[in-house]
This record gives structure tokens, C-alpha cells and sequence, in this order.
């Protein structure tokens, strides 16, 4: 599949906390951009990283980019009940084609 | 600005019959993309139009098409429809391509 991975699949936590998503791909990239999906929705863009950075922060999103590793992480800081969602990575490799991951779904427990 | 507007919001089809799906995308957006999305295979690409011309193409049969007209809106058709189309289908416009797209709320269909 060209489909990245993501782990974990699904992630619950308490409101406050922080919330780690992960994010493999296969082949290189251009660049990789995080969304958020709330329940069967569009999707809404939060984020872009360039292969060329290592970090981006957003607020109290914070993405890195390891392309040796070829990972990406996603960290949600202080965490509330509305960021309860399923979150997809994904990534552009060129050709007008993106490629999106399986996703995280993500619950907050308020 | 209005947002990538698709409709309609809810399908439901028989097997067999072909359905036409319709998304405007964000004005002065030339790029409009489209994505299957199932509970079992995830985001799936469709394809990609630029300017009334398709950039890429992902892994679907012939029964899938699409076309963008010169207004930049776009149409997705699915003929001979089977229960595995069954899935939300979404629209996503960006200026040129990317890398930021706009989703559309997209259209649910169901095929029965």
C-alpha cells in the first residue's frame, strides 16, 4: 500500500494531557501535512512541514520531521475534549497526488 | 469566502445504477481533487484536475471518471455502481496544487 502507517491507531487520554501521534511513510517526500477529521467530516488542515525542516509549531500542535527515518510526530499539548477527532498525516511526493496515512483516532476525556 | 461546497450531502443508490457527484470548489481555486474514504482501505485517491485537465489518477477502475469544467467546479461519476462503492466521497480545492487543500463536507453514498 502507499498508504503511510500510523500508530497508534487509536489513542484516549484525559483532558490536560499531552497526545502523540506517529507517522511512517516509504518513499520521499516533499512535504507532510497533519489534518483533523471530526466524525465523518471534511477534513481540516493544521499543518505543513517541508522536507527541509525538522520542527513547525501551531499553537499547541508541535510536528516534527525525521527523514532519515522517514516518521513524522504529531504532539497536541494540554489537551481538551475538542480536539477529540481522527487526525491523518500525509504526505505529497509530487505528480498532484497526496497520499494519506490510515490515521489516529484520538479521544479526550474531559 | 464560502468553502468547497459538495453535493449533494447524502446518497442512496442501487447496484448497478451510476451516480454523479458535484463539488465548487473555494473561489479562485483552480486545483480540485477527489478521495474515497472507507472504514477498511482509509483516504483513497481519485484524482486530480487542474485548469479542465486530469494531473494524476489513483488506482480505480474506468467506472470512476470525473471532469472539472472551465468555472473550475468539478463532477465525479461512478457507473455501474457496487455495494464496495458505498463510502463518503470528498472534494478538496487548492489554488494551484496543494500543498494546503480545502475539504468539502463531502457526500455520503450508499449503495443498497
Amino acid at each position: 500500500s502507499q498508504q503511510g502507517e500510523e500508530d497508534p491507531q487509536a489513542l484516549s487520554i484525559q483532558e490536560g494531557e499531552n497526545a502523540t501521534m506517529n507517522c511512517s511513510y516509504k518513499t520521499s517526500i516533499n512535504n507532510l501535512q497533519w489534518y483533523r477529521q471530526n466524525s465523518g467530516r471534511g477534513l481540516v488542515h493544521l499543518i505543513l512541514i517541508r522536507s527541509n525542516e525538522r520542527e513547525k509549531h501551531s499553537g499547541r500542535l508541535r510536528v516534527t520531521l525525521d527523514t532519515s527515518k522517514k516518521s513524522s510526530s504529531l504532539l497536541i499539548t494540554a489537551s481538551r475534549a475538542a480536539d477529540t477527532a481522527s487526525y491523518f498525516c500525509a504526505r505529497n511526493t509530487g505528480g498532484f497526488k497526496t497520499i494519506f496515512g490510515a490515521g489516529t483516532r484520538l479521544f479526550v476525556k474531559a | 469566502k464560502a468553502g468547497v461546497t459538495q453535493t449533494p450531502r447524502y446518497l442512496i443508490k442501487t447496484r448497478g445504477q451510476q451516480v454523479t457527484l458535484s463539488c465548487s470548489p473555494i473561489s479562485g481555486h483552480r486545483s480540485v481533487s477527489w478521495y474515497q474514504q472507507t472504514p477498511g482501505q482509509g483516504l483513497q485517491f481519485l484524482f486530480e484536475y487542474f485548469s479542465e485537465t486530469q494531473r494524476n489518477k489513483g488506482n480505480f477502475p474506468g467506472r470512476f471518471s470525473g471532469r472539472q469544467f472551465s468555472n473550475s467546479r468539478s463532477e465525479m461519476n461512478v457507473s455501474t455502481l457496487e455495494l464496495g462503492d458505498s463510502a463518503l466521497y470528498l472534494c478538496a480545492s487548492s489554488l494551484e496544487y496543494g500543498p494546503e487543500a480545502f475539504f468539502g463536507q463531502g457526500t455520503r453514498l450508499t449503495v443498497v
